[in-house]
Order: structure tokens, then C-alpha cells, then sequence
């Protein structure tokens, strides 16, 4: 398995703000994802982050809302732009070394208050 | 209907006794499922993988899976309190990894 370092790991914003979370691995992976979990609730995708080229969003999210970078195989980047309260929650970093269906391994996530 | 869908909980079980997590899904392409153990506060860890029917072991954890029921299950033995977190089901749907809604598991000395 690998070592995820997410940053900051948690934060308290002002509404309007934007943050960026920044997640570093210790190996190259092939496939990073950025995931948002509201208090109480499961795991939902936000995006694929792909390397080199503009990230993947899932239903219901959007690039200017959750611009993502990947400059290379072991780093990648999610901004939460222009916040509102709705915007608190954890925000959690995910790998997977191949593409064929294999598990996903997490950081320790960044949990986030927007007043 | 969801895709993967789990008994929200919570579930209570006395220490040394057998824990028994269950998750069903609803597409029939889905190839691989995941259990994933989550403390509180704390990311999501994972515990099993399992890819083919029958049953895989690890310790004290045996996961089982049925394709044509399309079901999924999680068993624990001999339970600790240090078992007790939200239990996380995850399939492949559309090669997509999908979670459920989780199972809160409490481990009673």
C-alpha cells in the first residue's frame, strides 16, 4: 500500500472563500479520486483526477465549483471554490494502483467548517 | 434502487460473539467488492477484498460473496470492542466503485 498525506487536515473558512487540499502519495499510483463525505453519510465521488489532462466529475459537480489538478503521477490537487455552509464536510483523498477494479486505499481526509 | 445497498444498523454485539454484516447489489456486471472499516472520525481502512463466489478468510474476518443472489456479506469473530466503527460495503457497478450507506457495528464488553 502507499502513504496518502492530505493537507490542511482540517480548516474553518468564510463563506465566499476558496480552499485548496492538497494530497501527496510516497509512490506513483495510476489513479487518484477525490470523495466528499457530509456528517452521518457515505462516500461520494467528486471526481477522477486524471494526470495531465482535466479531471472526470461525477453527476451534480462541476469544474468551477471543484477545479482539480494533477501535474503528475503522485500528487493531485481539489479547490472548493467560492464557499457556503453547505460546502462542510470531510474531503478525502483515494488511490488505486491499476484501473481493473482493484480497492481504493484513502488519506486521513480534511475536514472542512465553512462559517 | 440503490446499487449497493446495506442494513443501515445499527448492529450490537457482545464481545467474543460473531458479527454479521450484510450488502446486496443490483448490477450483475459489478466484478469486484470491498469491505472498508471506518472509526470515527477517522478515513475509510480497508479490510477485505473479494472478487470471486465463496468465501475468503482473513483472521478473523471471512468475506462472502454470492454473485447469482447478488449479496455480499462480512463476518467477524470472536468480536473486540476495537471492532466497533461503521462498517463500509463496495462493489464495481459500471467499474465505478460505489459505496453503501454503511452499518454502524458496536462491540458490547
Amino acid at each position: 500500500s502507499a502513504v496518502i498525506s492530505q493537507k490542511p487536515s482540517r480548516d474553518i473558512c468564510q463563506r465566499g472563500t476558496s480552499l485548496t487540499i492538497q494530497c501527496q502519495v510516497d509512490s506513483q499510483v495510476t489513479m487518484m479520486f477525490w470523495y466528499r463525505q457530509q456528517p452521518g453519510q457515505s462516500l461520494t465521488l467528486i471526481a477522477t483526477a486524471n494526470q495531465g489532462s482535466e479531471a472526470t466529475y461525477e453527476s451534480g459537480f462541476v469544474i468551477d465549483k471543484f477545479p482539480i489538478s494533477r501535474p503528475n503521477l503522485t500528487f493531485s490537487t481539489l479547490t472548493v471554490s467560492n464557499m457556503s455552509p453547505e460546502d462542510s464536510s470531510i474531503y478525502l483523498c483515494s488511490v488505486a494502483f491499476s484501473t481493473d477494479n482493484q480497492p481504493q486505499h484513502f488519506g486521513d481526509g480534511t475536514r472542512l467548517s465553512i462559517l | 434502487q440503490k446499487e449497493v445497498e446495506q442494513n443501515s444498523g445499527p448492529l450490537s454485539v457482545p464481545e467474543g460473539a460473531i458479527a454479521s454484516l450484510n450488502c446486496t447489489y443490483s448490477d450483475r456486471g459489478s466484478q469486484s467488492f470491498f469491505w472498508y472499516r471506518q472509526y470515527s472520525g477517522k478515513s475509510p481502512e480497508l479490510i477485505m477484498s473479494i472478487y470471486s463466489n465463496g468465501d475468503k478468510e482473513d483472521g478473523r474476518f471471512t468475506a462472502q460473496l454470492n454473485k447469482a443472489s447478488q449479496y455480499v456479506s462480512l463476518l467477524i469473530r470472536d468480536s473486540q470492542p476495537s471492532d466497533s466503527a461503521t462498517y463500509l460495503c463496495a462493489g464495481t457497478p459500471l467499474e465505478k466503485l460505489t459505496f453503501g450507506t454503511g452499518t454502524r457495528l458496536t462491540i458490547i464488553p
